[in-house]
């Protein structure tokens, strides 16, 4: 079945560590995207991809990190010098970017900083 | 004012009954917009694309006001797997995607 994933679901984290989360898609999608969502605001894009080897901030991209070196997979780094890094991350991709066509996502990520 | 804003509810409605909500947008130059349905804890999903003459899927109905800049959803004959909330998605030119806070649905027994 085509799909995105995401991994892991759950993750924790002590204050001054990075972490890296995991996305991966195999609908031959060129686009992917990393958003943000926490209670009560909107979902809010970090960075986004439109090729392979190819990158954009989006947002609110300080504190974070990403490559495209595939086209399946869109990892995102979560450093340390992220101030509120506790949040539901969600992984999308689409054909085109920011375009009519549909972006799907992954199931999320949800990150806890201890 | 936000870009795109909602009402976030809670609606509480009783099964059978139609709902409806409105999305308001800020930029008139926005060109695409869609309906997104997200279940609690669970990713967004696309419900549906919202076009400039409106378009209906069985039991919903998406509308577009251009010159008021809203969008709106209606609901008919709700169902209790209809509770969630739903995303207003506005597409600004071709570059960026902006998501409002989302409107909660309960449908009551």
């Amino acid at each position: 079945d085509g799909g995105i994933t995401q991994s892991p679901k759950y993750l924790f984290r002590k204050e001054g560590q990075n972490v890296t989360l995991s996305c991966e898609q195999n609908l031959n999608h060129d686009a992917m995207y990393w958003y943000r969502q926490d209670p009560g605001q909107g979902l809010r894009l970090i960075y986004y991809s439109q090729i392979v080897n190819d990158f954009q901030k989006g947002d609110i991209a300080e504190g974070y990190s990403v490559s495209r070196e595939k086209k399946e997979s869109f990892p995102l780094t979560v450093t340390s010098a992220q101030k509120n890094p506790t949040a539901f991350y969600l992984c999308a991709s689409s054909i085109v970017a920011f375009s009519y066509n549909e972006q799907f996502f992954g199931p999320g990520t949800r990150l806890t900083v201890l | 004012r936000k870009e795109v804003e909602q009402d976030p509810g809670p609606f509480n409605v009783p099964e059978g009954a139609t709902v409806a909500f409105n999305c308001t947008y800020s930029n008139s130059a926005s060109q695409s917009f869609f309906w997104y349905r997200q279940d609690c804890r669970k990713e967004p999903k696309l419900l549906m694309s919202v076009y400039s003459s409106g378009n209906e899927d069985g039991r919903f109905t998406a509308q577009l006001n251009r010159a008021s800049q809203y969008i709106s959803l209606l609901i008919r004959d709700s169902k209790l797997s209809d509770s969630a909330t739903y995303l207003c998605v506005v597409l600004f030119g071709n570059e960026k995607l902006t998501f409002g806070t989302g409107t909660r649905l309960t449908i009551i027994p």
